[in-house]
């Protein structure tokens, strides 16, 4: 099973729609998760760090559920600009260990 | 707003040759790591570095590879014998004191292509 595992998409979607992606991720031990955005040969910019409590951030609300070990993302009223990869990341997990794990991420592309 | 940054923005090397990847992090910042991304794949950890020596390494990161922090400022990633298969985009990252959040700053990267 892959450490971090999200759905490629692409996830093509009109302005203004509302889209959710789901990750999940193998080790248990895991301590901190975050989404990430990666433009096309960029590097990866924090969207948003990830709570059990669930976190929103304007029109983006990220969830947590650890014993599931799933993570979501939903955004909604999209823009074009919203269009990008979207990573779901995961500490490394163990005190004191901060390697982010990275899953390959799912394509977002807002159409007009 | 401050930002971690990366030179040479793009590097190309012959097979075999020595490079050395530049960055600075965030000036209050105490972990900084180097992770890579191979075109169409994920990124991957590299090393992390703390207090002046490293503080976890990949399987990657093998006898190739070293860090340094030479100075307050700069933290290099030098690449020996450089194989074809290092090329890649680099990226530095920078994160906060022990005790803090976990998250980490990406530099803009460096792209390495080896010929």
């Amino acid at each position: 099973r892959k450490e971090v595992e999200q759905d490629p998409g692409p996830f093509n979607v009109p302005e203004g729609a509302t889209v959710a992606f789901n990750c999940t991720y193998s080790n248990s031990a895991s301590q901190s998760f975050f989404w990430y955005r990666q433009d096309c040969r960029k590097e990866p910019k924090l969207l948003m760090s990830v709570y059990s409590s669930g976190n929103e951030d304007g029109r983006f609300t990220a969830q947590l559920n650890r014993a599931s070990q799933y993570i979501s993302l939903l955004i909604r009223d999209s823009k074009l600009s919203d269009s990008a990869t979207y990573l779901c990341v995961v500490n490394k997990a163990d005190t004191g260990r901060r390697a982010l794990t990275f899953g390959s991420g799912t394509r977002l592309q807002v159409q007009p | 707003e401050p930002e971690v940054t990366q030179t040479p923005s793009h590097q190309v090397t012959q097979m075999g040759q020595e490079v050395i990847l530049r960055c600075v992090p965030i000036s209050n910042h105490l972990y900084f790591y180097w992770y890579r991304q191979i075109l169409g794949q994920k990124v991957e950890f590299l090393v992390s570095f703390y207090n002046n020596e490293i503080s976890e390494k990949s399987e990657i990161f093998d006898d190739q590879f070293s860090v340094e922090r030479p100075d307050g400022s700069n933290f290099t990633l030098k690449i020996r014998s450089t194989k074809l298969e290092d090329s890649a985009m680099y990226f530095c990252a920078s994160g906060g004191a022990w005790g803090s959040t976990d998250t980490q700053y990406f530099g803009p990267g460096t792209r390495l292509t080896v010929l």
